[in-house]
């Protein structure tokens, strides 16, 4: 397997675009997480989703970003309208299920908002 | 208090030495996951652990459940295991996890 994919590697946009960052998880993990990493506050949970379910969504910083998994192998983080604070490092993450196996992340899609 | 806090912050050795970083957590966890993060920003998992300890080549984890309190040793440093290393505590009810600010080692030759 390829292990997690995601693309963009980087985006640069402009205050105000809409942003869409893309992740392929492993094959037959359940569980996908996005994560945020900035050198301020480090990495943070953004939301995660078992099977296709979004199960905890309280780290999305609000209504400007939006997450979804339309099917097992495909997944979305979407921020509209950005702002030059949401420039970060975004990371995906997938494990096999949502509690004891080991987690496998992205390369991850460096994100700068001019 | 953050939930899970890591020491030390900066780290500087020689290749060769011992190495210990330090890992407390203060929330119920299912998991303890350590990360390696390199200079070109890829994470790669190390290890994942809820009981005991773990070795992988170099490295070993350990972790104390009654102390909340995890180890990651490194035996024989080398200049290639400069990297920042993230203890993530996985938790018990929810399944997310819950990053230290990362330890950023550099070992010199």
């Amino acid at each position: 397997d390829a292990g997690v994919i995601q693309s963009p590697r980087h985006e640069v946009t402009e205050m105000g675009q809409e942003v869409t960052l893309r992740c392929k998880p492993i094959s037959g993990h359940n569980s996908l997480f996005w994560y945020r990493q900035t050198m301020m506050r480090g990495l943070e949970l953004l939301i995660y989703f078992n099977n296709n379910v979004p199960i905890d969504d309280s780290g999305m910083p609000e209504d400007r970003f939006s997450a979804k998994m339309p099917n097992a192998s495909f997944s979305t983080l979407k921020i509209q309208p950005s702002e030059p604070r949401d420039s970060a490092v975004y990371f995906c993450a997938s494990s096999l299920n949502w509690l004891n196996t080991e987690a496998f992340f992205g390369q991850g899609t460096r994100l700068t908002v001019v | 208090k953050n939930e899970v806090e890591q020491s030390p912050q900066n780290l500087t050795a020689q290749e060769g030495e011992f190495i210990t970083i330090n890992c407390s957590y203060s929330v119920g966890i299912s998991a303890l996951h350590w990360l390696q993060q390199h200079p070109g920003g890829g994470i790669v998992s190390l290890f994942m652990l809820s009981s005991g300890k773990k070795k992988h080549g170099r490295l070993i984890a350990t972790i104390n459940i009654q102390e909340k309190h995890s180890s990651l040793h490194i035996t024989a440093s080398h200049p290639r295991d400069s990297a920042v290393y993230i203890c993530a505590a996985r938790r018990g009810s929810q399944g997310n996890l819950i990053f230290g600010k990362g330890t950023k080692l550099s070992v010199k030759p």
